[in-house]
C-alpha cells in the first residue's frame, strides 16, 4: 500500500507570504493529485499532474517521479487560501493494486492565511 | 449542470437504525466512489463502482453495501449503524479512469 506523508500538518502565515506545502509517497505513481477542502467540508480538485509542474492562477505544483515527492506552492497568499491541502496518488504497484482511479489520500495540511 | 449531489447534509441515527446515503451525478460519469473521513485521518476508500451493475470494495468496506443500478446514482447504506460509522461521508465521481475527481458537499453523520 501507498503510504503519502504530507508536512507540515499546520502552517500559519501572513498574507502575501510565499507557501509551500510537501507531499512525499512511497512506491511509483500513476498521477499525483491535489485537492483543497474549505472550512465548510467541500472538496475540490486543484491539480493532477504526472511529471512536471502545472501553475494555475497563484497556485503551483510540482512533482519529481524520481524522488517520490510533490509540493504545492501559493504566491502572494490571501486569506482566503486558508482551507485544508491534500495530497492523493493513484495507480503504480503497491496502491490499491495499480488502479488508476483508486486514490490514496494523505492526512491534509491545514493552511490559516492571516490578514 | 450540478455536478455531484448528496442527500442529506447531516443525519443523527441511533445505534442499530439503517439509512441510505444518496448520490446522484449528472455529468455521465462512470466512475464513482463512496468515502469517509475521520477527524485527523485522510479520506478512506469504502466502495467504489466503474460503471452501472459494477461495484467493489474498498479499503473499508466493513458495514457499508451500495448498488449502481443507473450511471447517475450510486447510494451507499448503512444497515446496522455503529458509533464506529460517524463520519463524513463523500461521493466522488470521475469520467476516466485516471481522470480527475469531483466530489459532493459531503454528509455529516453521526451514531450515538
Amino acid at each position: 500500500k501507498n503510504e503519502v506523508e504530507q508536512s507540515p500538518q499546520n502552517l500559519t502565515a501572513q498574507e502575501g507570504e510565499f507557501i509551500t506545502i510537501n507531499c512525499s509517497y512511497s512506491v511509483g505513481i500513476s498521477a499525483l493529485h491535489w485537492l483543497q477542502q474549505h472550512p465548510g467540508g467541500g472538496i475540490v480538485s486543484l491539480f493532477m499532474l504526472s511529471s512536471g509542474k502545472k501553475k494555475h492562477g497563484r497556485l503551483i505544483a510540482t512533482i519529481n517521479i524520481q524522488e517520490k515527492h510533490s509540493s504545492l506552492h501559493i504566491t502572494a497568499s490571501h486569506p482566503r487560501d486558508s482551507a485544508v491541502y491534500i495530497c492523493a496518488v493513484s495507480g503504480g504497484m503497491g496502491n490499491s493494486g495499480g488502479s488508476n482511479y483508486k486514490l490514496t489520500f494523505g492526512k491534509g495540511t491545514l493552511l490559516t492565511v492571516n490578514p | 449542470n450540478a455536478g455531484v449531489t448528496q442527500t442529506p447534509k447531516f443525519r443523527i441515527l441511533k445505534i442499530g437504525q439503517s439509512m441510505t446515503l444518496q448520490c446522484t451525478q449528472d455529468m455521465n460519469h462512470n466512475y464513482m466512489y463512496w468515502y469517509r473521513q475521520d477527524p485527523g485521518m485522510g479520506l478512506k476508500l469504502i466502495y467504489y463502482s466503474v460503471g452501472a451493475g459494477i461495484t467493489d470494495k474498498g479499503e473499508v468496506p466493513n458495514g457499508y453495501n451500495v448498488s449502481r443500478s443507473t450511471t447517475e446514482d450510486f447510494p451507499l447504506r448503512l444497515e446496522l449503524a455503529a458509533p464506529s460509522q460517524t463520519s463524513v461521508y463523500f461521493c466522488a465521481s470521475s469520467l476516466a479512469q485516471s481522470g480527475g475527481q469531483f466530489f459532493g458537499p459531503g454528509t455529516r453523520l453521526t451514531v450515538l
